[in-house]
């Protein structure tokens, strides 16, 4: 089945630096790349995905890059703001599953 | 338009007692999954429905039963409650009938048992 590995655990930055966060995956079918993001004691909300035809996709301040030959995708959160602290989870699918990440908290301080 | 709604939000339980965990959309959608979600672990799949009337195992189904009562709603049932159960539980749906679009999640049950 599908294994997909994040890094970091966690992430620190300064308000307004950027954030970059890395997943990779194994089965060379997958097809589709979400990532979510959760705040404490909410559920995971869907900020951004990207599908396989595509190598990049931007929304704002937040962008996803995928690399399918290398079987790797990141995250990149730029002029990051407090409100950007959560943990964050990729996720990858297969067949009827969607296997994620064990999540990346991140933290932006003032 | 709630969305995704789970009940109960919290829910104590002794081990060997049994208890279902309630899940309903009104988005209209056909696939419908419950996952349980560990500190440093992530969200792992316990059972999905893809359509009305079917039901499949995911990655931890043991000690878990569900129930497709309906296009709307999803049951996940603990019929003996262990400690190792004790976690939060997220019921979720998508659109289609894979796993190639986005989840939509309820806000979770937090069940502890003790």
């Amino acid at each position: 089945g599908e294994n997909v590995e994040q890094h970091p655990s966690t992430l620190s930055v300064q308000e307004g630096d950027s954030a970059v966060i890395k997943c990779t995956y194994s089965d060379s079918a997958s097809n589709y790349f979400p990532w979510y993001k959760q705040e404490l004691g909410k559920r995971p909300q869907l900020i951004i995905d990207i599908r396989s035809n595509v190598g990049e996709k931007k929304d704002q301040r937040i962008a996803v890059t995928l690399n399918k030959t290398a079987k790797h995708f990141s995250l990149h959160i730029t002029e990051t703001q407090p409100e950007d602290s959560a943990v964050y989870f990729c996720a990858a699918p297969t067949y009827n599953d969607m296997r994620f990440g064990a999540g990346t908290r991140l933290t932006v301080k003032p | 338009n709630a969305g995704v709604t789970q009940t109960p939000k919290f829910q104590v339980l002794k081990t060997g007692q049994s208890m279902t965990l309630q899940c309903a959309q009104d988005m209209n959608h056909n696939s419908m999954y419950w996952y349980r979600q560990d500190p440093g672990m992530g969200l792992r799949l316990i059972y999905y429905s893809a359509s009305e009337g079917t039901t499949d195992k995911g990655e931890v189904p043991n000690g878990y039963n569900v129930s497709r009562l309906n296009k709307r709603e999803f049951s996940l049932r603990l019929e003996s409650a262990a400690p190792s159960q004790t976690s939060v539980y997220f019921c979720a749906s998508t659109l289609g009938q894979g796993i190639n679009s986005p989840l939509h999640f309820g806000n979770g049950t937090r069940l502890t048992v003790t």
